[in-house]
């Protein structure tokens, strides 16, 4: 069983467009995040939930907007997606007292 | 805000040998963890090994092992009889303790080629 999982694995998609990735986890923790890895394989945090709730956000653009509809899941949706978006972004997952973090096979998405 | 310098981008061992890569970072937190990545060629990070800033003793995992400089902020990983399956990019990442849930932060990373 996959413990955190993204979809798509691949996304190619023209500027102006919106797209979203999902994150799954079925590991029971409570905190979830997504990182940027940009073309150089810099890894970066943009966003963290804790139990649905926002607890970090990174300068990132207004353009991304993360959604957690419940504490296994965590979306990531790009609005008027610019050519500088193309990159590896990873979900991963943590249980609070517990400081390994468990990543999920990132998504390469390439913006034309 | 805490930074994690990796100050070779690029590395290379013969297969058998041992390899040590660097990483040093900037904190003024006193209690706090640290980490090496790996990520190969299929993208996937696994942790490779962890060590916490309040023990003194130096982490180990099989082949793998660390040598923690709290003094000197300074923590390397070294990769004894190295395999070609270790060729990869090896992440350095540093994390606040606050319950586990903070983010982490990477260095820039070092490119391993394991050769034959």
């Amino acid at each position: 069983d996959t413990a955190v999982s993204q979809t798509p694995k691949y996304l190619v998609t023209q500027m102006g467009n919106d797209k979203s990735i999902k994150c799954e986890q079925n590991l029971g923790h409570d905190t979830m995040y997504w990182y940027k890895q940009d073309s150089k394989k810099f890894l970066k945090i943009m966003f963290s939930y804790n139990n649905k709730e926002l607890i970090i956000n990174e300068t990132v653009p207004n353009r991304f907007s993360p959604k957690s509809p419940d504490k296994a899941h965590l979306n990531l949706h790009i609005n008027s997606l610019e050519l500088g978006d193309s990159a590896v972004y990873f979900c991963a997952s943590s249980q609070h007292g517990s400081y390994e973090q468990y990543f999920g096979p990132g998504t390469r998405l390439t913006v034309t | 805000a805490q930074t994690v310098t990796q100050s070779q981008p690029e590395m290379s061992v013969q297969e058998a040998e041992t390899v040590t890569l660097s990483c040093t970072y900037d904190t003024s937190e006193n209690n706090y963890y640290l980490f090496w990545y790996k990520q190969p060629p299929s993208r996937q990070m696994i942790l490779v090994i962890r060590q916490e800033a309040y023990k003194q003793q130096n982490a180990t995992e099989n082949r793998f092992s660390v040598n923690f400089q709290k003094a000197a902020k300074s923590f390397s990983l070294k990769i004894s009889d190295s395999q070609l399956g270790d060729t990869a990019m090896y992440f350095c990442a540093f994390m606040k303790p606050n319950s586990g849930n903070t983010p982490l932060v990477f260095g820039k990373g070092t490119r391993l080629s394991v050769i034959a």
